[in-house]
């Protein structure tokens, strides 16, 4: 069964730093997803990657998958307050409807 | 709007009480789950359906009941809810015909069971 395993859990980080979260998972998955949740609201998709070696970029973000490391990872450049949220990945697997979603990074961002 | 809406936004309820949550998209999409958020943000699928016909059915207590009448609606009917239910329950949508069921949330009902 598919495990998706994310880390950090938690990030603090200040305004114009860069950091990557990680985002591993255990069998092979043909899609990954990536989801930011604000605090109290509902989940919004950010990026879908479909192949080894995808990149998504939008605006500070950019996502990337490597299907042979079953790793995928969500870059932040510059980073400014309002990225502050919780980022989730999820993986899916083949004819399956279902997703298994990370425990998700929560990432606070100080000026 | 085109979206994915939920009724209740808030439930606060007794322990023992059966209560229902609405689930209604206008994407025209023909899957739609439930999931589950629990104190700690974990999100775990619990129900999924296909125009109608249930596709996936996590191992959840049978006091959770989805219904489908029309591929535009899910519903999810608990049955003497415990303290444990107290969740964030998440209504998603997704097109099957992309083949990568790229899934839309509703805003989300918070229970609380008391």
């Amino acid at each position: 069964e598919l495990k998706v395993e994310q880390n950090p859990l938690f990030l603090s980080m200040q305004e114009g730093k860069n950091y990557t979260i990680y985002c591993n998972y255990s069998t092979t998955s043909d899609r990954l997803y990536w989801y930011r949740q604000d605090p109290g609201k509902s989940l919004e998709s950010l990026f879908v990657l479909l192949s080894n070696g995808a990149v998504k970029q939008e605006g500070r973000l950019m996502a990337s998958l490597d299907t042979k490391a079953r790793l995928s990872t969500l870059h932040i450049t510059a980073a400014v307050h309002d990225l502050s949220a919780t980022y989730f990945c999820a993986g899916g697997q083949g004819g399956s409807e279902k997703l298994v979603f990370g425990k998700g990074t929560k990432l606070t961002v100080n000026p | 709007d085109t979206a994915v809406s939920q009724t209740p936004k808030y439930l606060v309820t007794q322990m023992g009480n059966d209560k229902s949550i609405k689930c209604e998209q206008n994407l025209g999409h023909d899957t739609m789950y439930w999931y589950k958020q629990d104190s700690k943000k974990f999100l775990k699928i619990m129900f999924s359906y296909n125009n109608k016909e249930l596709i996936i059915n996590e191992t959840v207590p049978n006091r959770f009941s989805p219904k489908s009448p029309d591929k535009a609606h899910l519903n999810l009917h608990i049955n003497s809810l415990e303290l444990g239910d107290s969740a964030v329950y998440f209504c998603a949508s997704s097109p099957r015909d992309r083949g990568y069921n790229e899934q839309f949330f509703g805003p989300g009902t918070r229970l609380t069971v008391l």
